[in-house]
């Protein structure tokens, strides 16, 4: 069975950084494009970033360019997402998301880990 | 930035109802574009992938089409567990752009 279990969520203040964890299992991972997907309070699905099966593929949404760093650690089957410099427009559930090769959607999602950015 | 926009933004219906959510895209995405729905304090759940393909596990009942900028997607006989949020996402380009979402509500 396909798992994703999100971790690392918190409180954080402005300008602080967080990172999220992903652990996977029921599939091989490292085959995989990975995603984080994130969701505001009340709000619709943001796409935050992707990367390539061996990490040397790397993309993101421009509101985060240059503070967040999503990376893998395809032997401990693992997903991470460092955020640094947080604003409170980073608050939202983030999701981890496999992707499918060739169709690009995003087949089996984790849970979510909240993350709330304030003073 | 690829830029997608569903309508309606809510909408209210009755079980047995068919429904259409339309979903349109700024430039043409060919085929790309996938349906999901989430319920709430749920992670969002993949219906339809590449338009038209029903995802494994997904009750018939839903269906999908289009191509290029103008997408449906379509419940021929609504059912109590089907109220929920249904979003639209194009995977041609990064970023991988959401509609903004339909609310799904019982009439």
């Amino acid at each position: 069975e396909v798992q994703l279990v999100e971790s690392g969520g918190g409180l954080v203040q402005p300008g602080g950084s967080l990172r999220l964890s992903c652990a996977a299992s029921g599939f091989s991972f490292g085959t995989y494009w990975m995603s984080w997907v994130r969701q505001a309070p009340g709000k619709g699905l943001e796409w935050v970033a992707n990367i390539k099966q061996d990490g040397s593929e790397k993309y993101y949404v421009d509101s985060v360019k240059g503070r967040f760093t999503i990376s893998r650690d395809n032997a401990k089957d693992s997903l991470f997402l460092q955020m640094n410099s947080l604003r409170a427009e980073d608050t939202a559930v983030y999701f981890c998301a496999r992707e499918v090769i060739s169709t690009w959607d995003f087949d089996y999602w984790g849970q979510g880990t909240l993350v709330t950015v304030s003073s | 930035d690829i830029q997608m926009t569903q309508s309606p933004s809510s909408l209210s219906a009755s079980v047995g109802d068919r429904v259409t959510i339309t979903c349109r895209a700024s430039q043409s995405i060919s085929n790309y574009l996938n349906w999901y729905q989430q319920k709430p304090g749920k992670a969002p759940k993949l219906l339809i992938y590449a338009a038209s393909s029903l995802q494994s596990g997904v009750p018939s009942r839903f269906s999908g089409s289009g191509s290029g900028t103008d997408f449906t997607l379509t419940i021929s006989s609504l059912q109590p567990e089907d109220f929920a949020t249904y979003y639209c996402q194009q995977s041609y380009s990064t970023p991988h752009t959401f509609g903004q979402g339909t609310k799904l509500e019982i009439k």
